[in-house]
């Protein structure tokens, strides 16, 4: 299995108080993501990462942001938690693909991070 | 529409049944094909690629068919412990990777 750990695996917090979930990774890859999974919606991407210090917004990103200081370190923080915010967040990570740029689409995901907000 | 959509399920099986799932995307320029699979509160874990000439691997086989958009997966000889969630995963240019929301899939004994 790829090294991936994600932390906290488990949150409660309440409205407006911010919050932090770390994404750590020993593969080395250069490319790392933040998802959030909801039922009834596929995993849908908030952030994403394709090198120290280079993030990018995904198709979710309103209320969250990212922050990548070393290769192996992905934050993904929530500046004040809302309830439409409680969810299970996935961190992936990928190498790259042909050209250095494109995602191939084989990603190696942590084990989940569960916020619930009250 | 969705980009991606799957047929929720849940699908229940008899052990040793074949059972088929499909998948269609809206993008015509989408240019990889995966299936995921996930367990109860665990990760996505990649199953497998789809090829345009389609794939097998074991029990498991993928065909993609473009003209029609679709992309299926095949499991035959169902075993118990193929109980779990299939993620269709659909890749365009750059970063775009749509996931399919998930066919459930319960095999009985």
């Amino acid at each position: 299995d790829a090294g991936i750990t994600q932390s906290p695996r488990h949150k409660v917090t309440e409205t407006g108080t911010p919050v932090t979930l770390r994404c750590h990774q020993t593969e080395n890859h250069r490319y790392m993501y933040w998802y959030r999974q909801d039922p009834g919606h596929g995993l849908r991407l908030i952030h994403y990462s394709y090198g120290v210090k280079d993030t990018d917004k995904g198709e979710v990103s309103d209320g969250y942001s990212v922050s990548r200081s070393k290769t192996e370190d992905f934050l993904l923080t929530l500046e004040s938690a809302t309830s439409s915010q409680t969810s299970v967040y996935f961190c992936a990570i990928s190498e790259s693909g042909s050209g250095g740029t494109a995602n191939t689409g084989e990603l190696f995901f942590g084990e989940g991070s569960r916020l619930t907000v009250l | 529409r969705k980009e991606v959509e799957q047929d929720p399920g849940p699908f229940n099986v008899p052990e040793g049944a074949t059972v088929a799932f499909n998948c269609t995307y809206s993008n015509s320029a989408s240019q990889s094909f995966f299936w995921y699979r996930q367990d109860c509160r665990k990760e996505p874990k990649l199953l497998m690629s789809v090829y345009s000439s389609g794939n097998e691997d074991g029990r498991f086989t993928a065909q993609l068919n473009r003209a029609s958009q679709y992309i299926s997966l095949l499991i035959r000889d169902s075993k118990l412990s193929d109980s779990a969630t299939y993620l269709c995963v659909v890749v365009g240019g750059g970063f775009k990777t749509i996931f399919g929301a998930g066919t459930r899939l319960f095999v009985k004994a």
